[in-house]
């Protein structure tokens, strides 16, 4: 099965700073990969699809990059809001394996 | 609005079963796959099954860590679907998230929607 692998595991960042959060897959999984933010206590909810697409309703500082195995996240200028985890998942075939998670702190 | 509730969590000893339920409002059920995904207290999440809609076979895949144990099914006629948790080990407990997968020929699966989860305990 394909490994997906976040880094960093954790980060702590000034608000306004630019956050750049990674995800790789083991095997080229295209484009097919969402990222996630789960905020402390409440259930996680979709940002990015399609690697770079952003869900409705998601801020533009939040944005998606990457094909194949290496992925990106960028919050563009952090917002305490952004205090969260955030996960990385892949969708090129089952099992839909998500990333270990890169928890988000404001320093 | 759409909706996804699952019920059925509980305290279950180690060996015994449980089947969790999640009843979707909002959408035509039928033409959407589902999922489920745990995430253990403290810890990250975790891809648990699927079930793809009738259009695509209602097929299904698993998790390594549940598959021969855990059995998703569907009633689309109750937009309903269940996770069958046979077996039980003390590493399923978790929170379960029923979650919603949309597919598109060029975004291909991504899921956009979850629920609230509903928790499971495995102890004796």
């Amino acid at each position: 099965d394909i490994q997906m692998t976040q880094s960093p595991s954790s980060l702590s960042a000034s608000v306004g700073d630019r956050v750049t959060i990674t995800c790789r897959a083991s095997q080229d999984i295209a484009n097919y990969l969402a990222w996630y933010q789960q905020r402390p206590g409440k259930v996680p909810k979709l940002l990015i699809y399609a690697a770079s697409s952003l869900q409705s309703g998601v801020p533009s500082r939040f944005s998606g990059s990457g094909s194949g195995t290496d992925f990106t996240l960028t919050i563009s200028s952090l917002q305490p809001d952004d205090v969260a985890t955030y996960y990385c998942q892949k969708f090129n075939r089952a099992p839909w394996t998500f990333g270990q998670g890169t928890k988000v702190e404001i320093k | 609005e759409v909706q996804l509730v699952e019920s059925g969590g509980g305290l279950v000893q180690p060996g015994r079963s449980l089947r969790l339920s999640c009843t979707a409002s909002g959408f035509t059920f039928g033409d959407y796959a589902m999922s489920w995904v745990r995430q253990a207290p403290g810890k990250g999440l975790e891809w648990v099954a699927l079930i793809r809609s009738k259009f695509y076979g209602g097929t299904t895949e698993y998790a390594a860590s549940v598959k021969g144990r855990f059995t998703i099914s569907r009633d689309d006629s109750k937009s309903i679907v269940y996770l069958q948790m046979n077996s039980l080990k003390t590493e399923d407990t978790a929170v379960y998230y029923c979650t919603r997968g949309l597919y598109g020929l060029l975004t291909g699966y991504y899921v956009d929607y979850w629920g609230q989860g509903t928790l499971v305990t495995v102890s004796s």
